[in-house]
């Protein structure tokens, strides 16, 4: 039961202009939602976080949206840049179980 | 379930001592990765195996290590624990392509006391 879901592997976008990442979630005990972004060769890195009782992050070019009751979020790249290019996970933390749910992953071009 | 595991699910052990943490890749995948997941520093990438050799190294410290089987399961051997070790560690495991997705197990929890 894959309880985090990035439907899309892959997106290409051109440079300068609005990248968005989506994510569909199952599990409604999820306290928080994360994003990373990974590199080939390198472990994922952190990026932006959501508590489950928001509806909006925004830090610098990356603002993440949580619709709850869709169960879904979405991570808005504005403007897009080369160094963009990486693989983007969407992660569900339930707190009460101390777990981790990743999904597997969407991996952004960014088109100069 | 994402097919990988992580044995044990928990581990509690005291200040100085030695454990290891198994970790079993999905079926096929070359590739296993090792994390660690604290409250404050995120997500940690530690080291990275491909079909049994070294492939990538993080912040690892010098008191861990790793390494990857001919079975193509690895264990992360932590050593002269601190309290700050206790964290959640998290394997993942791939194709080994740069774009084959990771699959994470579901973690081990380590309190060191």
């Amino acid at each position: 039961d894959q309880q985090v879901k990035q439907n899309s592997p892959s997106l290409s976008v051109q440079e300068g202009r609005i990248s968005i990442l989506n994510c569909d979630y199952t599990n409604s005990m999820f306290d928080y939602f994360l994003w990373y972004k990974k590199y080939p060769a390198e472990g994922p890195t952190f990026l932006i976080s959501i508590s489950s009782i928001k509806d909006k992050n925004e830090d610098g070019r990356f603002t993440v949206f949580l619709n709850k009751s869709a169960k879904h979020l979405s991570l808005h790249i504005v403007p897009s840049q080369p160094g963009d290019s990486a693989v983007y996970f969407c992660v569900g933390w339930d707190f009460g179980n101390e777990k981790l749910t990743f999904g597997t992953g969407t991996r952004l071009t960014i088109i100069p | 379930d994402s097919g990988v595991t992580q044995t044990p699910k928990h581990l509690i052990t005291a200040t100085g001592q030695r454990v290891t943490l198994r970790c079993s890749p999905r079926s096929g995948d070359l590739s296993v990765y090792w994390y660690q997941q604290s409250l404050d520093q995120g997500l940690q990438f530690l080291i990275q195996y491909y079909n049994g050799e070294e492939r990538a190294k993080g912040n690892i410290l010098e008191r861990f290590s790793a390494q990857q089987f001919p079975d193509l399961h690895s264990e992360l051997n932590l050593s002269s624990l601190e309290l700050g070790d206790s964290a959640l560690y998290f394997c993942a495991s791939s194709a080994g392509q740069d774009n084959s997705p990771l699959h994470f197990g579901n973690g081990t929890r380590l309190t060191v006391t």
